[in-house]
């Protein structure tokens, strides 16, 4: 599929266990970033990369990991998950260093019982 | 740190009605602005970028402007129909300290077009 997509599309999962939420783009954009969407607080940015093997804290890193071993490529691990963790997580990217437009997948909905 | 602001949070119009959302922003240093829009339990769609050195950009019935000096912002939609019926964010694009893209979103503003 052409675009940016995300896997998987909602997830159930229970306190303290590790989760992966992944996400793929094909236009080989430099930048991907992580933001998770709560109602009061909008969108806020997890973690951004900026080329693979560039990765750096954003606004709300603590329980996250990533990693991007490939440019297509930016998973986020949630090392041991927890009921707070429960959000939209959104994943987006951007390549053209004239205008940096983002573009975004379609969200993963996470549920942490 | 940049903080974006958008007046008003709901918005409730009937259809036909001409319309202006707003964007504010604090620190005028920016890259780019870019409006996206948000229907329930979907994802973000870009509607309108504005480079910092462009005034407005046009798209159908949409037309975004952007005033960097006082940091604001502003969408119109003309003749309004149900079907804009979303959440509207705006987006400000900038530089971190590190020389990288940080993209800061407002809350939105959800509009009602009511037929």
């Amino acid at each position: 599929d052409a675009g940016i997509t995300q896997s998987p599309r909602y997830k159930i999962t229970e306190t303290g266990r590790q989760v992966t939420l992944m996400c793929h783009q094909t236009w080989s954009h430099s930048y991907m970033f992580w933001y998770r969407q709560d109602l009061g607080h909008g969108l806020r940015l997890i973690y951004y990369s900026a080329a693979a093997d560039i990765t750096d804290k954003g606004e709300v890193p603590d329980g996250y990991v990533v990693s991007r071993s490939k440019t297509e490529n930016f998973p986020l691990t949630l090392e041991s998950a927890t009921r707070s963790q429960t959000s939209v997580y959104f994943c987006a990217s951007s390549g053209d260093r004239s205008s940096y437009e983002q573009y975004f997948g379609p969200g993963t909905r996470l549920t942490v019982t | 740190k940049q903080e974006v602001t958008q007046i008003p949070a709901a918005l409730s119009v009937p259809e036909g009605e001409n319309l202006v959302l707003n964007c504010s922003f604090t620190d005028s240093a920016i890259y780019n602005l870019q409006w996206f829009r948000q229907d329930p339990g979907k994802g973000l769609t870009s509607l309108l970028l504005i480079q910092s050195s462009q005034r407005e950009q046009t798209s159908g019935r949409l037309n975004a402007s952007l005033d960097k000096s006082s940091g604001r912002s502003t969408l119109y939609i003309a003749a309004s129909q149900p079907g804009d019926s979303a959440t509207y964010l705006c987006a400000v694009g900038g530089l971190n300290s590190g020389g990288y893209q940080k993209v800061t979103f407002g809350t939105g503003t959800k509009l009602q077009v009511i037929p």
